[in-house]
C-alpha cells in the first residue's frame, strides 16, 4: 500500500497569507490527524477527523482550521499566517481513529512564514 | 494529568555499543505508550507499541523497552547502535479523555548521535 502524501512538501508564504496543506491517507483509513512540529514546542496535536466530522481538537486558534473529504482525504487551512506558524506540518493516518493504536505519519509539510 | 518526559535531549554513543534512551510517563489510567522516530525531512515512524500485553516489547530494527509500572518508565534500548540509528527519537503516551476520544501526547524528542 502506498503510504500517507502530503502537498506540498515545502511552502514558503508571507504574514497574512492563508495556506492549505492536503493529506492523502493510506488506503483504507478513515482517521486523519495533524501535528505542528516546532522546534521549540516540539510535536503539538492540532486536530482529529473521522468520517469527514472532527472528533478531537487540540488548542489551537480558530485560524487552524480542516475538513475530511468523503475519500478520507484531508486539507487543513491555516489564515492570516503569523511568523510562528512557521514549521513542520504532519499529517498521521489511522484505520479506526485514535481508538486505533497505531498513526501513520507522512514527511510533512514545511511552511515558512516571512 | 497525563505527560510524557524523555530525561536526554541528545545521546550520543559509538557505533556497536548499546542505546539507552529514557523515557518516563504520567497517566491516571493505564496507557498505551508508543517510540516513534524521525529521520531528517522525514515523518515519524512506529518503532514499537506497549498495550498493556507483554512488558517487554520489540520492535522493528532491534529496538525493544520495557514497560515498567512501578518506576513509571517505558525506556527505549539497543543492543548495538548502527550508523543508520541516528534520528531523533520520541516517546508517545495515549490517553483515553473524559469524551471517550483518544489524544497522543509526545515527549520533546531525544537527538540519537551514533560516532564511528
Amino acid at each position: 500500500k502506498a503510504g500517507v502524501t502530503q502537498t506540498p512538501r515545502y511552502l514558503i508564504k508571507t504574514r497574512g497569507q492563508q495556506v492549505t496543506l492536503s493529506c492523502s491517507p493510506i488506503s483504507g483509513h478513515r482517521s486523519v490527524s495533524w501535528y505542528q512540529q516546532t522546534p521549540g514546542q516540539g510535536l503539538q496535536f492540532l486536530f482529529e477527523y473521522f468520517s469527514e466530522t472532527q472528533r478531537n481538537k487540540g488548542n489551537f486558534p480558530g485560524r487552524f482550521s480542516g475538513r475530511q473529504f468523503s475519500n478520507s482525504r484531508s486539507e487543513m487551512n491555516v489564515s492570516t499566517l503569523e511568523l510562528g506558524d512557521s514549521a513542520l506540518y504532519l499529517c498521521a493516518s489511522s484505520p479506526m481513529g485514535q481508538s486505533s493504536y497505531e498513526q501513520y505519519f507522512g514527511p510533512g509539510t514545511r511552511l515558512t512564514v516571512t | 494529568a497525563q505527560s510524557v518526559t524523555q530525561l536526554d535531549s541528545h545521546v550520543s554513543v559509538s557505533e556497536g555499543t548499546p542505546v539507552l534512551l529514557r523515557c518516563n510517563y504520567s497517566s491516571s489510567y493505564s496507557p498505551s505508550l508508543f517510540w516513534y522516530v524521525q529521520h531528517p525531512n522525514k515523518g515519524l515512524q512506529l518503532l514499537l507499541k506497549y498495550t498493556s500485553a507483554a512488558t517487554l516489547v520489540k520492535g522493528i530494527n532491534g529496538f525493544e523497552a520495557e514497560f515498567k509500572k512501578s518506576e513509571t518508565s517505558f525506556h527505549l534500548t539497543k543492543p548495538s547502535a548502527h550508523m543508520s540509528d541516528a534520528a531523533e527519537y520520541f516517546c508517545v503516551v495515549r490517553f483515553r479523555t473524559t469524551s471517550g476520544t483518544y489524544k497522543y501526547i509526545f515527549g520533546t524528542g531525544t537527538r540519537l548521535k551514533v560516532l564511528a
